[in-house]
């Protein structure tokens, strides 16, 4: 199956500053991968499908200004939240897959935001 | 926005015995996916049943699926304490329309050693 690396594992930033999140696929080119936010003892909510070579999809209620997608080469997504706050203090998490097979999912990024 | 609930929210055994989890739905689905996580980590998929069948298994591992109660069941057997985890359900909606997993609230299981 598919292996999919996030970077950093985990980060702790001062309210203000951006943070980027990669997402790399190890073995597969991906046109199209999927972030997702969880909070503690929660489950994942979809955030934006990260699609390459153009434009991201957000769900509603993700402000695409505050989370900056880009999927820049079939391997590699990156997310940067942007002026983090406390608030976005979360765990986020890549994949990628066919909804109809299987979705292969990063281990996650624990954000901190002080 | 959630589609499944799962239940129970937490769920503690011995290891050896068997572990049910349920998840309940409310739209239409293409299929469902039980995932599991471990602590602080990634989600690893288990199995995938479709809405055209009643039940899959993959090792100890049991699904099954009623679409007319809009419910599917995880069934693990003989656990072990390596099961512990929580374990999600997630459905894809019908194709054609918005394709995403959308995930329930997960159960929280121990297996005690």
């Amino acid at each position: 199956g598919a292996v999919v690396s996030q970077h950093p594992s985990w980060v702790i930033c001062k309210s203000g500053t951006s943070v980027k999140i990669e997402c790399r696929s190890l073995d597969f080119q991906a046109t199209t991968m999927f972030w997702y936010r969880q909070f503690p003892k929660q489950s994942l909510m979809l955030m934006a499908t990260s699609n390459e070579g153009s434009k991201a999809t957000y769900e509603q209620g993700v402000e695409k200004d505050k989370f900056l997608i880009n999927h820049a080469s079939l391997t590699l997504s990156t997310l940067t939240v942007t002026s983090a706050h406390p608030e976005d203090s979360s765990f986020y998490i890549c994949s990628e897959g066919a909804f109809t097979d299987t979705q292969y999912f990063g281990p996650g990024t624990r954000l901190t935001v002080l | 926005s959630q589609q499944g609930e799962e239940d129970p929210q937490a769920l503690s055994i011995q290891e050896g015995e068997n572990a049910t989890m349920n998840c309940s739905y409310k739209t239409s689905i293409n299929n469902l996916q039980w995932y599991r996580q471990n602590s602080g980590r990634g989600l690893v998929h288990l199995i995938l049943i479709r809405s055209n069948e009643r039940e899959k298994h993959s090792g100890r591992l049991r699904v099954t699926l009623d679409t007319s109660k809009k419910s599917s069941s995880l069934l693990i057997t003989a656990s072990r304490a390596a099961d512990t985890a929580s374990y999600f359900c997630a459905t894809v909606p019908p194709l054609g329309g918005s394709e995403k997993l959308v995930f329930g609230k997960g159960t929280k299981l121990t297996v005690n050693p």
